[in-house]
């Protein structure tokens, strides 16, 4: 069955830092896969996406994500968080007609 | 930039009323879908409908729920008779095609709350 895996539940940094949120996920087909944010009160907005091709993959705000299927991981990073980054972040799989999401990490920036 | 929309923001409602949950997908989407998502929890899938008919459902998407395209550009769902777990924030999204191949674009969200 197909699951995703967000195991840290908060994380806090500070302005500045380096962030990587941690995204696990089971399919047990080529995996489509996707980051999303949400402020608070607000939508769901698309970060990136991974289809095929390049594994390392860019989006916006000056996130990437890294596809690794050795390890069905598809981790998010940012070298330099900046304050108006804080807001929960979900990592999910596309498969047939609907997604499945994670259950989010809430990020924290300490200024 | 197109987007989703959906109305109301918030919807107050008392135990066994019905609602319905109105969305205005991107106007060239053919694929359109309802997630929930419960308070401290996660975004879970309700429903998909493509072609005018429901493409697939989840477990929770049961006999209280219903969608419909009533005209070329709303959708909506309806719950017949509500029930104090069914608060939450219900997601509206729209995609051209589905889910493997296609970005879904999410509206704001209405939150429910069944008192």
């Amino acid at each position: 069955a197909q699951s995703v895996t967000q195991p840290d539940i908060h994380i806090t940094v500070s302005e500045g830092a380096s962030l990587e949120l941690r995204c696990n996920y089971s399919y047990g087909a080529t995996p489509y896969l996707f980051w999303y944010v949400q402020s608070p009160g607000q939508g769901l907005q698309l970060l990136l996406k991974y289809f095929s091709g390049d594994t390392l993959v860019q989006g916006i705000k000056g996130f990437e994500a890294e596809f690794k299927r050795s390890q069905s991981s598809f981790n998010l990073r940012k070298p330099s968080v900046h304050w108006s980054d804080a807001a929960e972040y979900f990592c999910a799989v596309g498969a047939g007609d609907k997604f499945y999401f994670g259950s989010g990490t809430k990020l924290n920036v300490k200024p | 930039e197109p987007e989703v929309t959906q109305t109301p923001s918030h919807q107050v409602t008392q135990m066994g009323q019905e609602v319905i949950l109105r969305c205005v997908p991107i106007s060239n989407h053919l694929y359109f879908y309802w997630y929930r998502q419960i308070l401290g929890q996660k975004v879970e899938f309700l429903v998909s409908f493509y072609n005018n008919e429901i493409s697939e459902k989840s477990e929770i998407f049961d006999d209280q729920f219903s969608v419909e395209r009533p005209d070329g550009s709303n959708f909506t769902l309806k719950i017949r008779s509500t029930k104090l777990e069914d608060s939450a924030m219900y997601f509206c999204a729209s995609s051209r095609g589905t889910s493997g191949g296609n970005e879904q674009f999410f509206g704001p969200g209405t939150r429910l709350t069944v008192l």
